[in-house]
């Protein structure tokens, strides 16, 4: 099965930058996913990495180590429609994604 | 229609009623599931399809039933409504078996059981 831990809540300025640690326990790691979640919406993918190192994609970043089980979200120049749930979920060797519980985001004027 | 639609958007529903809540997508996608998300808590699977014709349990199947009679349609059964079932209600699609497999999430069912 998978263990995936995240910060619960993280407030930042417009402008600024923020980073959201995942740290995952897996019994077979295929991947790393993460999508946000805006209120009373459907999550959407965001990114995804398998190997190690940095996938960039405009204003948001995606680390993975996996030797070390961990993944971290950057977001670069905050807005305020950033301001969001966002959810680290590790797809195990069958395909099928386990969820952390979700990061809310929210940028501040 | 284009990706995924779920319905009804919403539903309250007495206890030990059945209800079933239906998914349809037109991605051509192999693959489905079916998500609750419950708050602190985070999706999680309750069943899934790879391939039209076979089903498959998630982390949390018990008091829920699904079949997959074509490629396009997932329904869920809740066969009697209890109020720990009161929920929003993911379905998603994917290109199952695919290192870039990315999982599409249709709007959501939220469920109220009383």
């Amino acid at each position: 099965g998978q263990n995936i831990d995240q910060p619960t809540e993280m407030t930042a300025t417009e402008g600024a930058i923020v980073q959201i640690n995942c740290t995952y326990q897996t019994s077979g790691f295929n991947g790393l996913f993460w999508y946000q979640q805006h209120a009373g919406e459907a999550p959407t993918f965001l990114s995804y990495n398998v190997l190690d190192g940095l996938e960039e994609k405009g204003r948001f970043s995606s680390f993975l180590s996996r030797s070390k089980g961990y993944s971290y979200l950057l977001l670069k120049e905050l807005q305020m429609k950033d301001s969001a749930s966002y959810l680290c979920a590790v797809r195990d060797r069958d395909y099928k994604l386990s969820f952390g519980a979700g990061t809310t985001v929210t940028v501040r004027a | 229609i284009a990706g995924i639609t779920q319905a009804p958007t919403s539903q309250i529903l007495a206890a030990g009623r059945r209800m079933t809540l239906r998914c349809t997508q037109d991605m051509r996608h192999n693959a489905m599931y079916w998500y609750r998300q419950d708050l602190g808590l985070g999706l999680r699977l309750i069943h899934y399809s790879n391939t039209a014709g076979t089903t498959g349990k998630g982390e949390v199947p018990d008091g829920y039933s699904v079949s997959r009679a074509n490629t396009d349609d997932f329904p869920l059964t809740l066969a009697s409504a209890v109020p720990s079932q009161t929920s929003v209600y993911f379905c998603a699609s994917s290109e199952w078996g695919l290192d870039t497999d990315t999982q599409y999430f249709g709007p959501g069912t939220r469920l109220t059981v009383l």
